[in-house]
């Protein structure tokens, strides 16, 4: 199986502030790498897709870079409602694995 | 627009079998990747396994001696079976759909609580 390690594994951060999480595979994946947010008691909402595709409706601020074994998330001008739990997964080789999730929490 | 909606037992005996059903509406299941993941309480996320309009499944080699996911094109459902349960499965069941091409999991159901316990 690819692991997926996340770091921070959790962050605090203020409104307004640009936030980075990283995202790395145990062995290549080249570009199959997606980004989910989840808030507590709902299901997680797919943001990024193919490392760096904005999924529809998801908003400019959010952004996703990398290919091969490193990858970033990075959200610009956090706002209210960005507080949330983020993961990675590989959808490269099945079992398609998540990274343990980002804690963003207010400062 | 595609919902996805599980059911079944909240409450399943150790040993015994877990089974979920996953109904789709605004599309059909012949179509496109549909994957079950879970989540146990508190913590993260885990991929079971998909079938594919293919013909084609894959399951977690954690989970494979004891899984199945199988389709039923007539109601536009598909289901997961989870045999010789223990409190570790335990967890929220999602059902979702796959994104074209990238394997990223688009569309979710609203997920189901399963508690083994006696």
């Amino acid at each position: 199986d690819i692991q997926m390690t996340q770091s921070p594994s959790s962050l605090s951060a203020s409104v307004g502030d640009r936030v980075t999480i990283t995202c790395r595979a145990s062995q290549s994946i080249s570009s199959y790498l997606n980004w989910y947010q989840q808030k507590p008691g709902k299901a997680p909402k797919l943001l990024i897709y193919a490392a760096s595709s904005l999924q529809s409706g998801v908003p400019s601020r959010f952004s996703g870079s990398g290919s091969g074994t490193d990858f970033t998330l990075t959200i610009t001008s956090l706002q209210p409602e960005d507080f949330a739990t983020y993961y990675c997964q590989q959808s490269y080789s099945a079992p398609f694995t998540f990274g343990q999730g980002a804690n963003l929490e207010i400062k | 627009q595609v919902q996805l909606q599980e059911s079944g037992p909240g409450l399943v005996k150790p040993s015994e079998t877990l089974s979920l059903t996953c109904t789709v509406s605004g599309g059909s299941i012949s179509s496109y990747y549909w994957s079950w993941i879970r989540q146990p309480p508190g913590k993260g996320l885990e991929w079971i396994g998909y079938f594919s309009n293919s013909g084609s499944t894959k399951y977690n080699p954690s989970l494979k001696s004891r899984v199945s996911i199988s389709e039923d094109t007539s109601k536009n459902q598909f289901s997961l079976k989870l045999n010789s349960v223990t409190a570790a499965d335990t967890a929220v069941y999602y059902c979702t759909r796959g994104k074209y091409g990238s394997g990223a999991a688009e569309y979710w159901g609203q997920g189901a609580l399963v508690t083994v316990s006696s």
